[in-house]
């Protein structure tokens, strides 16, 4: 079945290690995201991508970075962890239309501590 | 750029009784709208959408409404379960661009 995969689902870490985030997915889709939520709370949009070797800065600044070497794979990276850092990411797809949904991964959750 | 105002906070509502969550959008170019449900620990679901060309659309025990000329559109449930206690999330994407604008969120309390 085609879906968005996340891996890991959760990692606790201690401040200064370097964090890769893994999303990947089989929809099909160009279109990828993440997001930064505390549970329960905002989605905030940090990186989005529209194909590969295209990355691009969301609303929220994050210290984190992204790549797009592969259309299913969009992994995102913390070079040195800190506890400010600690929170839900989402990965999210969608398709070429404009008006169609989003859709999500089950999310890593992040400690750092 | 768009914004959405997304209320009540939190709804706490008894088994049975109907939930109605309120969005309100900036952009006037908006024109597609979807709501989704985020159980505890879970991803976020979308549950239902609308696009502009069309005021209502119901799917079983929920449906949203469009109002284009006031800008606000809403999700309505009716006959409540405990298991529709969720975080809700509405948004609103522009014809222009594929990253929608989400509000921040309903926490639904659904008490047996």
């Amino acid at each position: 079945e085609a879906d968005i995969y996340q891996t890991p689902r959760y990692l606790v870490i201690g401040t200064g290690k370097k964090i890769t985030l893994e999303c990947s997915q089989t929809m099909g889709h160009d279109k990828m995201y993440w997001y930064q939520q505390d549970p329960g709370m905002e989605l905030h949009l940090i990186h989005y991508s529209y194909g590969v070797n295209s990355t691009e800065k969301g609303d929220l600044s994050s210290e984190s970075t992204v790549s797009r070497i592969r259309t299913e794979h969009f992994p995102l990276t913390l070079e040195s962890a800190r506890p400010s850092h600690t929170s839900q990411y989402l990965c999210a797809s969608s398709s070429d239309r404009k008006d169609q949904p989003q859709h999500f991964g089950d999310g890593t959750r992040l400690s750092i501590l | 750029g768009e914004n959405v105002e997304q209320h009540p906070s939190t709804l706490s509502v008894q088994e049975g009784d109907s939930a109605v969550i309120k969005c309100t959008y900036s952009d006037s170019a908006s024109n597609y709208f979807p709501w989704y449900k985020q159980e505890l620990g879970k991803r976020p679901q979308l549950i239902i959408d609308i696009r502009s060309n069309v005021g209502e659309k119901k799917d079983q025990r929920i449906a949203v409404t469009l109002n284009k000329t006031a800008k606000h559109f809403s999700l309505h449930i009716t006959e409540t379960q405990p298991e529709d206690s969720a975080v809700y999330f509405c948004a609103a994407q522009t014809g222009g661009s594929y990253i929608p604008t989400f509000g921040r969120g309903t926490s639904l309390i659904v008490h047996p």
